[in-house]
Order: structure tokens, then C-alpha cells, then sequence
């Protein structure tokens, strides 16, 4: 089955860029989505389709996704980005969303 | 405003059986694919089961595989997920999830989520 790749740990300074990749068999082919997900809340959406951003969603937010690496950059990182974030694909296969491991981002 | 709203956690011995529900508002259910996702303390997110806006394909996770059952009802906005033959390693928050409608299959919205504990 497939598998997502996630770091299971990042860091980064206040006002510094994060980036969080998510590594999968020819992931370029598939639309990757990502969540936001700070301590005891649910899940959120902060980009989907590879690089769209829903409306709330601050524009230092953003996705890439090219041959077998999708990847989240969070532009002038704060502490209030400090959550874990997950990448997601659509098993086609078997209908149904892949989650990766998920990545703990600290901002120091 | 959307808001799913999961109710019916707790604590339940193993061998035990519960039933969690999702109350959905501000969207047309109806026409939604829907989702159960768990959370083990801890853990990251596993993926539990998917039924489309009818009922008429409902898919699960290997673990939860004739155990647990999915349904829902439209004309009460409401999903259910029936969990018998619970086991310690069931003990997660579960959230119910919408697909964006005609989307690539990205969950556009999630529950506050409802804790399920097994224990004796």
C-alpha cells in the first residue's frame, strides 16, 4: 500500500522558514493536502490540492509538490505556528484518505 | 457556520460496546462523503472508515474491520459509528470528517473530537 513519509520532528527560529516534506512514490502525480493540528484540537485545513490555501488561512502558508516530495513552507514562522501537521492523499485504491506519520514543528 | 459535533465517548471496558454519533449543521449533509478518524494518545491520525453521501459504499480500516459500523442518517444530519469488541488499543479522540464536495478528497472539516477510553 501506499506510504507517506513525514520528519517526525522540525525546528525554526521566529521570522525564519519552516519547511515540512512529505515523501511519497511519484507524489507528484497526486493532490497532497496538509493540516494544522495545535494541542487537544482537532485537525485543520491549511492547504489542499498541493498549494491551495483555503481563505482563513494566512498567506505565509504554502504547498509544492514535484516528483516523490510534497512539501509545506511556513514563510516568517511564528510561535503560534508551533503544532504537528500532517500530509494526506486519497488511496484511490481503496477509497479513503492516507495520512502521513504527521511532523512536530517547534519554533524555538 | 459548519459545525460537525461528535458526542458518546467514554469510558468502556474491553470486550465493551459503544456507539459515537456526529451531529452536523451549517451544510447540506446529504450531499457530503463522510469520515471517522482516530487519535490515539500520542499518535498521529488514522484513518477508521468512509461512507459516501447515500450509504450505499462504506469502506474500513483493517483494525476496525468487522467490529465497528459506519452508517448515517440524512434527514437527522447525523453519522454513527457503532464500536463493539473494543479493545485497549481503541482508546483514541475520534472525529468525524467531511470530503470536500467533488474534490480530490481533502477533509475540509473536522469534529472537536470525542474521547474513547478502554479499560478496565
Amino acid at each position: 500500500s501506499y506510504v507517506l513519509t513525514q520528519p517526525p520532528s522540525v525546528s525554526e527560529a521566529p521570522g525564519q522558514t519552516a519547511r515540512i516534506t512529505c515523501g511519497g512514490d511519484n507524489i507528484g502525480i497526486k493532490s497532497v493536502h496538509w493540516y494544522q493540528q495545535r494541542p487537544g484540537q482537532a485537525p485543520v485545513l491549511v492547504v489542499h490540492d498541493d498549494s491551495v490555501r483555503p481563505s482563513e488561512i494566512p498567506d505565509r502558508f504554502s504547498g509544492s509538490n514535484s516528483g516523490n516530495t510534497a512539501t509545506l513552507t511556513i514563510n516568517r514562522v511564528e510561535v503560534g505556528d508551533e503544532a504537528d501537521y500532517y500530509c494526506q492523499v486519497w488511496d484511490s485504491s481503496t477509497d479513503h484518505p492516507l495520512f502521513g506519520g504527521g511532523t512536530k514543528l517547534t519554533v524555538l | 457556520e459548519v459545525q460537525l459535533v461528535e458526542s458518546g465517548g467514554g469510558l468502556v471496558q474491553p470486550g465493551g460496546s459503544l456507539r459515537l454519533s456526529c451531529v452536523a449543521s451549517g451544510f447540506t449533509f446529504s450531499n457530503y462523503n463522510m469520515n471517522w478518524v482516530r487519535q490515539a494518545p500520542g499518535k498521529g491520525l488514522e484513518w477508521l472508515s468512509y461512507i459516501n453521501s447515500r450509504s450505499s459504499i462504506i469502506y474500513y480500516a483493517e483494525s476496525v474491520k468487522g467490529r465497528f459500523t459506519f452508517s448515517r442518517d440524512n434527514a437527522k444530519n447525523s453519522l454513527y459509528l457503532q464500536m463493539n469488541s473494543l479493545r485497549a488499543e481503541d482508546t483514541a479522540v475520534y472525529y468525524c470528517a467531511s470530503v470536500a464536495y467533488d474534490s480530490s478528497g481533502y477533509l475540509d472539516f473536522w469534529g472537536q473530537g470525542t474521547l474513547v477510553t478502554v479499560s478496565s
